[in-house]
């Protein structure tokens, strides 16, 4: 059974970088699909922040493209998302998951960002 | 990016009710759409993709049918634990974009 768990900081200054790391558990990245991220802002949408694959190659959402980072460490089972020149717009629970075509499943349970001084 | 609008946003149903929601995409998706059911403080469980096949263990009164730009997800009978919102996502190109969200609500 395919686990993802997010992990990172609660609480982000604003203008300092957001840094989120998801552990997979039971399936190995290298096996194969897109993983990623996707962010919902308190009472609000979806927003599909980007993927990466096992070889490193990304898709970022065009929205963020300029601050986002999406990195992937095979050996640790882990990929991970930076955002830079974080505002309060970027409060939200922040989902790690596996993306295909046939959906995005499995989801982590979401971690609460919250963008405050 | 490719848009996905759903209606309604918001619908009052009771149980046992036939339940239908719409999403329309800005172009032709062919039949990259996927449906999720999110409820409060969970994360999104996959009912549908490939607009029409269900995932594996979710109950046979949820169906999708459509293709090219309009979608539909059914609820044949609705029951208490299908009470949550809904949204529609396109996985033809990225960015994924997802619909608004559907929020379905007990009479």
């Amino acid at each position: 059974q395919v686990q993802l768990q997010e992990s990172g900081p609660g609480l982000v200054k604003p203008s300092e970088t957001l840094s989120l790391t998801c552990t997979v558990s039971g399936y190995s990245i290298s096996s194969g699909y897109y993983w990623g991220w996707i962010r919902q802002p308190p009472g609000k949408g979806l927003e599909w922040i980007g993927t990466i694959y096992h070889s490193g190659n990304t898709n970022y959402n065009p929205s963020l493209k300029s601050r986002l980072t999406i990195s992937v460490d095979t050996s640790k089972n882990q990929f991970s998302l930076k955002l830079s020149s974080v505002t309060a717009a970027d409060t939200a629970v922040y989902y790690c998951a596996r993306d295909s075509t046939t959906g995005i499943d499995p989801w982590g349970q979401g971690t609460l960002v919250t963008v405050s001084s | 990016d490719i848009q996905m609008t759903q209606s309604p946003s918001s619908l009052s149903a009771s149980i046992g009710d036939r339940v239908t929601i719409t999403c329309r995409a800005s172009q032709s998706i062919s039949s990259y759409l996927i449906w999720y059911q999110q409820k409060p403080g969970k994360a999104p469980k996959l009912l549908i993709y490939a607009a029409s096949s269900l995932q594996s263990g979710v109950p046979s009164r949820f169906s999708g049918s459509g293709s090219g730009t309009d979608f539909t997800l059914t609820i044949s009978s609705l029951q208490p634990e299908d009470f949550a919102t809904y949204y529609c996502q396109q996985s033809y190109s990225t960015p994924r974009t997802f619909g608004q969200g559907t929020k379905v609500e007990i009479k």
